[in-house]
This record gives C-alpha cells, structure tokens and sequence, in this order.
C-alpha cells in the first residue's frame, strides 16, 4: 500500500527546459512533504521541502508546489542542467518538520539530455 | 568530512550469519534513523532514536532485526540469522531539532 506514489519511473528533458516532476499521496495525515535527489552509490540528499500550511516553495531554480486537496504536489526545476540528472525521490511525514521517520516514494529517474 | 558516515560500505554474508552496521551522525544532531531500501523502491524507515532513547521501532521489519545508540551518538543496526530477503542498502539519516535529514552513503548488505 504506497501512502507516497510517483508514478513516472523516469523522465527525459532536454537541457534548459523545465523538468516537473509529479507526486501523489494518500495519507491524510502527512503535514510536511519534502524531495531528495540521489546519485548512485550516494545517499540521498536533500532539495527543498513544504509545510502544509503553504501552496508553493522556491529555491532558487528548484519550487515545489502543494495541491492539499488534490493530495499532490510537484517539482520545477528551471533551467534543467546537467547535473540535475539523478533519482528524485518524493517523501512526507506526518509530525511537523519530518522529525518521524519519512515516507518515501519509489523515485523518479530524471535524464537531462544534451 | 562533517557528514553522516556509515560501515562498512559493503558487507558479503552467508544465510544465517549476524551482520552489524555502523552509523556515525553528524556531530551536533540529536535524531538519528535507519531506513532499508531495495531495488526500485524508495527508503523504508525502520527505526529512529532521539538521543539514546528509541522512540519508534514498531517498522521494524521482524525480531531479527536491532537497533542501540548506547550514549546518543553513534548507532548500530544488527540483523541476526539473515536471509537472502535481507539483500538491500541500508541508510542512515540525522536531524536536529526542526532540520531536514542528512543521509549518509548506505552500507548494501548481499547475503547470499
């Protein structure tokens, strides 16, 4: 039973486009949403997060957008770079500030094409 | 390097022996988690301690499976008679109050 779901194992853009990348959850309870990129043989680490509370947050070229009633939210990353090219992984929380454990999606695989 | 450390990297064993890990926080966090990851999945929390105490070890994924953080710093994870099922990366992550969590590389355990 998946409370987080990404739904595209992977996805190709070309460099200097927007990469938007999608999760879902179901869980009710998850108050704090946060992605993690991965390289291989790396742990993950972290990009940005969301409070409940709030329908967007920016970081620079990352922004995370929340839909609570729709149970989604999604990554922008613009300009796409080379280097964004990784696992991105979707996870929530249910305590304030994801002092729990997380729970994690299955990741999504972002190629950044020349 | 300031970071979360893990060991070993690799660990090779044969069904039924006990295996331990080793995860160091970074210096000044007071949570500290472990989490199994497969192939094709995502982190799945097991455990996580604040300080010495163990505040959620109901995702631990059977009695085989252990965790301490003796003195509230360092943590080991031991998985005792261990199955091929038990082939996975394991990771640690830490936290202070209100932060993010930091992960470390991950120790991936082959039982074969």
């Amino acid at each position: 039973d998946q409370q987080v779901k990404q739904n595209s194992p992977s996805l190709s853009v070309q460099e200097g486009r927007i990469s938007i990348l999608n999760c879902d959850y179901t869980n009710s309870m998850f108050d704090y949403f946060l992605w993690y990129k991965k390289y291989p043989a790396e742990g993950p680490t972290f990009l940005i997060s969301i409070s409940s509370i709030k329908d967007k947050n920016e970081d620079g070229r990352f922004t995370v957008f929340l839909n609570k009633s729709a149970k989604h939210l999604s990554l922008h990353i613009v300009p796409s770079q080379p280097g964004d090219s990784a696992v991105y992984f979707c996870a929530a929380s249910e305590a304030g500030g994801g002092a729990d454990g997380l729970t994690f999606g299955k990741g999504t695989h972002l190629i950044i094409q020349p | 390097d300031t970071g979360v450390s893990q060991n070993p990297r690799h660990k090779i064993t044969k069904r039924g022996q006990n295996v331990t890990f080793r995860c160091d926080p970074i210096s000044e966090h007071n949570r500290l988690y472990w989490y199994r990851q497969t192939l094709g999945q995502g982190p799945e929390f097991l455990t996580y301690f604040q300080n010495e105490a163990q505040l959620e070890k109901s995702r631990l994924l059977s009695d085989r499976f252990s965790a301490e953080r003796p003195k509230g710093s360092f943590s080991t994870l031991e998985i005792q008679r261990t199955e091929q099922g038990d082939s996975a990366m394991y990771l640690c992550a830490s936290s202070s109050e209100g932060s993010e969590q930091f992960f470390g590389p991950g120790t991936r355990l082959t039982v074969l």
